[in-house]
């Protein structure tokens, strides 16, 4: 079945500093790949997506690059700040497997000043 | 526009009880999916409704746990004779159709006495 693995967590960083999180797939066919940042006490909110292969997902200084041959989407922000302190979650969506999402574990992130 | 709504915010049964969970999707959302969140972990699917329609309950448990999402009012999940492990943060998603983007709620997070 599908699935998603994200590294572990929790990554700390200072402000300003570059935040990589590795996240890599499997998957039947070719989902569509998602990232949602989760702050404290909070739901999900969707940071970025791609559709298909070598798409770009950006949004508020994060990016992620839809890799086919690799199935990986790494998400990357060159320049963190305190306020992105959260937890961030990969996630794919099957189409074999109709809309749902397929999510990793999550990875907190923390960022000092 | 409003956005996915979950009530209650908190929600604490002792065991035995039974726990109802509402989520109002977002205005033109006909797609709902349920989704549970256990302490430190991911987000696991449980279910995807539609207007009176079960599309997919393939990750919900097969005892105690029932969803509906009628023509008229919120979507419910059920929760019936809860147990300790039941205790977790219960995201409901919305989207206008099949395929496109899923948009969280704040969700309700159950405790079991």
């Amino acid at each position: 079945g599908d699935s998603v693995t994200q590294m572990e967590g929790p990554v700390t960083l200072s402000e300003e500093a570059f935040l990589t999180i590795n996240c890599t797939y499997t998957a039947t066919g070719y989902p569509s790949l998602f990232w949602y940042v989760q702050y404290p006490g909070e739901g999900l909110q969707l940071l970025l997506k791609a559709t298909k292969a070598d798409d770009k997902g950006s949004n508020k200084g994060f990016e992620a690059t839809y890799r086919k041959e690799t199935t990986s989407f790494h998400l990357e922000k060159g320049s963190v700040q305190v306020s992105d302190s959260a937890v961030y979650f990969c996630a794919l969506s099957g189409k074999a497997a109709g809309n749902k999402l397929t999510f990793g574990g999550g990875t907190r992130v923390l960022v000092k000043p | 526009n409003a956005g996915v709504m979950q009530n209650p915010r908190h929600l604490v049964r002792r065991r035995g009880q039974e726990a109802r969970l509402r989520c109002s999707p977002m205005k033109g959302h006909s797609h709902v999916y349920w989704y549970r969140q256990l302490p430190e972990e991911g987000l696991k699917f449980m279910v995807y409704l539609q207007k009176e329609n079960i599309i997919d309950e393939s990750g919900m448990p097969k005892e105690r746990f029932s969803a509906e999402f009628p023509k008229e009012g919120p979507s419910i999940l059920r929760i019936q004779q809860v147990v300790r492990g039941d205790s977790a943060a219960y995201f409901c998603a919305s989207s206008p159709a099949s395929q496109e983007t899923q948009y969280f709620g704040p969700g309700t997070r159950l405790l079991v006495l």
